[in-house]
């Protein structure tokens, strides 16, 4: 996965319940995502990083916070879970601004 | 209309078939292009990058036409395990805000 790991694999949520999903890399790229992708959907950015200390929105950002203190995390924050988000989770590294290598996913079930 | 456009399938073809993918893109600004594997329930992986001039990795060749705006991906000789969703990502290149879209994929089912 190009040393990009994501944790937890699975999770299940209460409706209004809040977590934090974690992305790490060993790469030292800038470039890091998260997407969500949801059956016929494809995926869709629902925020992005350039580097440390610098955050913003992709398409679909409501509902969820980021912050990106070191090159190495980018954790996706769900402030107050919803069952329209439930979806697999995919964070990204991107190398050089060309391809994207993407962890191994979170799969989030919000009852 | 998506900014990029693929066929859903899913393709059904027999083992050592040649199958061929397009994707379309909206964008005439878009500046790099990709094709993606995804197995079920796994994430996506980079196939290959296509090239204007076109580029061929063993079974795979990978074709760029700016001109109708599309993208192709051929596999000659297909086999079992190429069964997998692709993926075809358009890149528009901007600095700053991030540029990268993809398509909902293509399903190939190869069979025995």
């Amino acid at each position: 996965n190009a040393g990009v790991t994501q944790t937890p694999k699975f999770q299940v949520l209460k409706t209004g319940q809040s977590m934090t999903l974690q992305c790490a890399q060993d790469m030292n790229h800038e470039y890091m995502s998260w997407y969500r992708q949801d059956p016929g959907m494809g995926l869709r950015l629902i925020h992005y990083s350039v580097g440390a200390g610098i955050t913003d929105q992709g398409e679909v950002p409501n509902g969820y916070n980021v912050s990106r203190s070191t090159t190495e995390d980018f954790p996706l924050r769900l402030l107050s879970a919803a069952p329209s988000q439930t979806s697999v989770y995919f964070c990204a590294i991107e190398r050089e601004g060309r391809e994207q290598y993407f962890g191994p996913g979170t799969r989030l079930t919000v009852t | 209309r998506k900014e990029v456009e693929q066929d859903p399938g899913p393709f059904n073809v027999p083992e050592g078939a040649t199958v061929a993918f397009n994707c379309t893109y909206s964008n005439s600004a878009s500046q790099s292009f990709f094709w993606y594997r995804q197995d079920c329930r796994k994430e996506p992986k980079l196939l290959m990058s296509v090239y204007s001039s076109g580029n061929e990795d063993g079974r795979f060749t990978a074709q760029l036409n700016r001109a109708s705006q599309y993208i192709s991906l051929l596999i000659r000789d297909s086999k079992l395990s190429d069964s997998a969703t692709y993926l075809c990502v358009v890149n528009l290149g901007s600095t700053g805000r991030r540029a990268l879209t993809f398509g909902s994929g293509t399903r190939l089912q190869v069979q025995p």
